[in-house]
C-alpha cells in the first residue's frame, strides 16, 4: 500500500542550526502538507503546498520556515535557524484533492530535538 | 476560529473494556469530522470519518456519530482489545473552503492503554 515516508526519524541539532526535513508523498497526490505536535500539545497545522506554491500558512510558519518541491518526488521543509521551540514532531502528509472530506494519508513524523 | 476539544487523558483500560473517548468541536458551516489513530512508532492513521449531520463512521470496532445539536463526535468501542493501544486525535476539516485551504484542525489526541 502506499504510503508517505518521512526522514530523517529523529534529528538532534544545536539551536541556530538550519535543518531539513524530508517526505516522499504518495505518487499520485497533488496537496501537501507539514504537521507539527509540540510534546504534549495540539498537532497544528503549519503549511500547505499545491502546484509549487504555498496555498495556505499559519502564524507558526513564519520567515524561518520555507518549503519546497525540489524534484517532482520529494516535499521539505527548512527551519533556517532553529530555536528551543522548534523541537517537536513534524508530520508530513499528501492527499488526492482537497474539500471538506478527502482523507489526509500521513508520515510517521520526524522528531526534532533542538538543544 | 475552528478548534477541537478531546477529553483530557490518558486512559487504561482492561481489555474487553467499553471505551468512550469524547470530542467536542467549534466551526462555522458543517465541518467534516475525522479521528485519526497514531499506534505506537507509526503515522497518524485515519480510523474513521463522518461528513454530516447524523452520519455515523465505523471501523475496526470503533464507531462515532456526527452529532451537530451537540457539536460532538464521540468514539466508542463495545469491546477494547490490547491491540487498540495507540494514541487517538479527533479532527475536522472545513469544506467552506477550497483548494488546499481545507486543512485539519486536530484536538490534542488522548493515549489509550489496554491492560490485558
Amino acid at each position: 500500500e502506499p504510503e508517505v515516508t518521512q526522514t530523517p526519524s529523529h534529528q538532534v541539532t544545536q539551536m541556530g542550526q538550519e535543518v531539513i526535513l524530508r517526505c516522499v508523498p504518495i505518487s499520485n497526490h497533488l496537496y501537501f502538507y507539514w504537521y507539527r505536535q509540540i510534546l504534549g500539545q495540539k498537532v497544528e497545522f503549519l503549511v500547505s503546498f499545491y502546484n509549487n506554491e504555498i496555498s495556505e500558512k499559519s502564524e507558526i510558519f513564519d520567515d524561518q520556515f520555507s518549503v519546497e518541491r525540489p524534484d517532482g518526488s520529494n516535499f521539505t521543509l527548512k527551519i533556517r535557524s532553529t530555536k528551543l521551540e522548534d523541537s517537536a514532531m513534524y508530520f508530513c502528509a499528501s492527499s488526492k484533492g482537497t474539500g471538506g472530506t478527502g482523507e489526509l494519508f500521513f508520515g510517521e513524523g520526524s522528531r526534532l530535538t533542538v538543544l | 476560529g475552528d478548534s477541537v476539544t478531546q477529553m483530557e487523558g490518558p486512559v487504561t483500560l482492561s481489555e474487553e473494556a467499553f471505551l468512550t473517548i469524547n470530542c467536542t468541536y467549534t466551526a462555522t458551516g458543517y465541518p467534516s469530522l475525522f479521528w485519526y489513530v497514531q499506534y505506537p512508532g507509526e503515522g497518524l492513521q485515519l480510523l474513521l470519518k463522518a461528513t454530516k449531520a447524523d452520519d455515523k463512521g465505523s471501523n475496526k470496532g470503533f464507531e462515532a456519530t456526527y452529532r451537530k445539536e451537540t457539536t460532538s463526535f464521540h468514539l466508542e468501542k463495545g469491546s477494547v482489545q490490547v491491540s487498540d493501544s495507540a494514541v487517538y486525535f479527533c479532527a475536522l476539516r472545513n469544506p467552506n473552503y477550497t483548494g488546499a485551504n481545507s486543512k485539519l484542525t486536530f484536538g490534542k489526541g488522548i493515549t489509550l492503554s489496554v491492560r490485558p
